[in-house]
């Protein structure tokens, strides 16, 4: 059974840094590409990133870029979002997704964890 | 980025209704169109991806049509565990976008 796991959220101030871990079982995790996609409360889904099956290829949103970063370890099985200088627009659950794919070519999430709720507020 | 617009918004319906929901594209997206089902306080769930293509353990009362930029959901008959929010989704290119989402409530 797939399963996947988000943790490290939480309240941060804005500027602040939280590091978001997906922790994926039930599957090859190194086989699949990966994406990050959020819902701010109340609201639509919102893609934030990807990482394809090596790591080597990554995708962020215009509204994300060069603040997060999406990393990946194939031999722990776990996904990663590390997000600095947050906003309180990044306020969110966030949800780890699984691709269909190895690469990042068609975006099609096959499973979703649970989410991990970050709020950015003083 | 491609815009998904769907419609209606939200809609009430009853057990046993046939109940269709309408996603279009800002552009052509030949058969790259998913759609999503999503419960209060859950992680959406994958329904039917490539347009038409029913995941395992979904119900054949849901089926997906279109091409191009213009697709619809259709649930045959609406069971209780149907109502709840319903996001179409492109992945055609990146980023993806989705819908706004339609919310289906019982009337």
């Amino acid at each position: 059974e797939v399963q996947l796991l988000e943790s490290g959220g939480g309240l941060v101030q804005p500027g602040g840094s939280l590091r978001l871990s997906c922790a994926a079982s039930g599957f090859t995790f190194s086989n699949y590409a990966m994406s990050w996609v959020r819902q701010a409360p109340g609201k639509g889904l919102e893609w934030v990133s990807a990482i394809s099956d090596s790591g080597s290829s990554t995708y962020y949103a215009d509204s994300v870029k060069g603040r997060f970063t999406i990393s990946r370890d194939n031999s722990k099985n776990t996904l990663f979002l590390q997000m600095n200088s947050l906003r309180a627009e990044d306020t969110a659950v966030y949800y780890c997704a699984k691709l269909v794919l190895r690469a990042v070519t068609t975006q099609i999430m096959d499973y979703w964890g649970q989410g991990t709720l970050v709020t950015v507020s003083s | 980025d491609i815009q998904m617009t769907q419609s209606p918004s939200s809609l009430s319906a009853s057990v046993g209704d046939r109940v269709t929901i309408t996603c279009r594209a800002s552009q052509n997206i030949r058969t790259y169109l998913n759609w999503y089902q999503q419960k209060p306080g859950k992680a959406p769930k994958l329904l039917i991806s490539a347009t038409s293509r029913l995941q395992s353990g979904v119900p054949s009362t849901f089926s997906g049509g279109g091409s191009g930029a213009a697709f619809t959901l259709t649930i045959s008959s609406l069971q209780p565990e149907d109502f709840a929010t319903y996001y179409c989704q492109q992945s055609f290119n990146t980023p993806p976008t989705f819908g706004q989402g339609t919310k289906v409530e019982v009337k």
